[in-house]
């Protein structure tokens, strides 16, 4: 199972670009990388998902290097809404069988 | 789309008491789900992984005769907490997948607290 690392926290302030970069050295070659926001008392909500290069979706934008052994998580324009806890998952397989390993996330304060 | 309910999403129960939470997937299908637990300001942790219509597979140090997981359809997955003590007060997360994708969804969560 591949093992993720990502910073612990992160400060921005309203309006900034956030970027959260996320290692998984021992990715396997079926793996997807995924990322979650948690806020406190909620479970975890799909924030992207992709496989390799770039994938943008109407909340955030993932870059993935070409040797997939990081990713930077990207928020643009981030707001007080977004302080919340975000999770950088690799898959153990393709399908809806894949288990998901969780780190301690990287907690982000948005600040006025 | 795909979206996963839990209920209740609040319980508490008197220690030496049986808690059932329920798990469902409103809009597909889910061959498997999966039971989290996490505890205040830590990591979710995975409990079990639910298959319909066979047995869960629990994780190293989970007790299967504890947390009994029932997966009696496509949509809904059972995690009953036989004799919850103090210990088990934490807070529960199901998550499942659309066959058709690597994603998975997760409920809201069912916070568990044992006097």
């Amino acid at each position: 199972l591949a093992k993720t690392t990502q910073p612990i926290s992160m400060d921005s302030y309203e309006g900034q670009e956030v970027n959260i970069t996320c290692s998984h050295n021992n990715i396997a070659t079926n793996d997807y990388i995924t990322w979650y926001q948690q806020f406190p008392s909620q479970g975890p909500r799909f924030i992207i998902q992709g496989y390799k290069t770039k994938v943008t979706n109407e909340v955030a934008s993932l870059f993935i290097p070409a040797d997939r052994k990081s990713s930077t998580l990207s928020l643009p324009r981030v707001s007080l809404s977004d302080t919340a806890v975000y999770y950088c998952l690799v898959g153990d397989g393709p399908g809806n069988n894949r288990k998901l390993i969780w780190g301690l996330g990287t907690s982000l304060a948005v600040n006025p | 789309g795909a979206v996963v309910s839990q209920h209740p999403s609040r319980v508490i129960c008197k220690s030496g008491t049986s808690v059932k939470i329920e798990c469902r997937s409103l809009d597909f299908q889910a061959t498997t789900m999966f039971w989290y637990r996490q505890f205040p300001k830590q990591s979710l942790m995975l409990m079990a992984t639910s298959n319909e219509g066979s047995k869960a597979t629990y994780e190293q140090g989970v007790e299967k005769d504890k947390f009994l997981i029932n997966h009696a359809s496509l949509t809904l997955s059972t995690l009953t907490v036989t004799s919850a003590h103090p210990e088990d007060s934490s807070f529960y997360i199901c998550s499942a997948s659309p066959s058709s994708s690597n994603t998975q969804y997760f409920g809201p969560g069912t916070r568990l607290t044992v006097l």
